[in-house]
């Protein structure tokens, strides 16, 4: 079991530039979520998949924000003209099909941006 | 909408002793999940405990185990023989039981930041 993987561990980018990030979910697990997290709060949900349908997004999610999974393996957040209100660490996790399968997340990554 | 409070932003302990954090949730649903955690200074959000709220019995994982109280709809950590290595940020969350639509996202509470101290 290599866990959740995401990619990069860190990015710092100027307003206004895009970003995108990348996470691996454990091989069996079919459901991908991603999460927002500031300092000092807990996770806030951003959206799930269920293989390569995107089932839910939240409204936090503006028009800038973008999640793909093709093809029900890895998954691309990508944020367009980023504001300085995007600085975040972004939460990946994935889990199986049963209704009470734990999330199991990877290590984030950390977005600043100037 | 379901809500999750955890009422003690910071929390100390002595190495070996035992600490319980709190967490409150309030839902009008009878069939939820409860979650318990652990996101250590290394950042990654660990599982610790997790409890269906249709069983009785409340569930244990070797020094942690929970009390949970439907009626009251409360949720506490309890960590027996606390260790240097507990010192993280505990997150309470809660998760609706229906597999429908919306429901597979977890409600997280802010968290309470536990410090063990040697």
């Amino acid at each position: 079991d290599t866990g959740v993987s995401q990619d990069p561990r860190h990015k710092i980018t100027k307003r206004g530039q895009n970003v995108t990030f990348r996470c691996d979910p454990i091989s069996e697990h079919n459901r991908l979520y991603w999460y927002r997290q500031t300092l000092g709060q807990g996770p806030e949900f951003l959206t799930y998949f269920q293989n390569e349908a995107q089932l839910e997004k939240s409204r936090l999610l503006s028009d800038r924000f973008s999640a793909e999974r093709p093809k029900g393996s890895f998954s691309t957040l990508e944020i367009q003209r980023t504001e300085q209100g995007d600085s975040a660490m972004y939460l990946c996790a994935s889990s199986s099909q049963g209704t009470d399968s734990p999330l199991h997340f990877g290590n984030g990554t950390r977005l600043t941006v100037t | 909408a379901q809500t999750v409070t955890q009422s003690q932003p910071e929390m100390s302990v002595q190495e070996a002793e035992t600490v319980t954090l709190s967490c409150t949730y309030d839902t009008s649903e009878s069939d939820y999940y409860l979650f318990w955690y652990k996101q250590p200074p290394s950042r990654q959000m660990i599982l610790v405990i997790r409890q269906e709220a249709y069983k009785q019995q409340n569930a244990t994982e070797n020094r942690f185990s929970v009390n949970f109280q439907k009626a009251a709809k409360s949720f506490s950590l309890k960590i027996s023989d606390s260790q240097l290595g507990d010192a993280a940020m505990y997150f309470c969350a809660y998760r609706s039981s229906y597999n429908a639509g919306n429901n597979r996202k977890l409600i997280w509470g802010l968290g309470t930041s536990l410090a063990v101290n040697p």
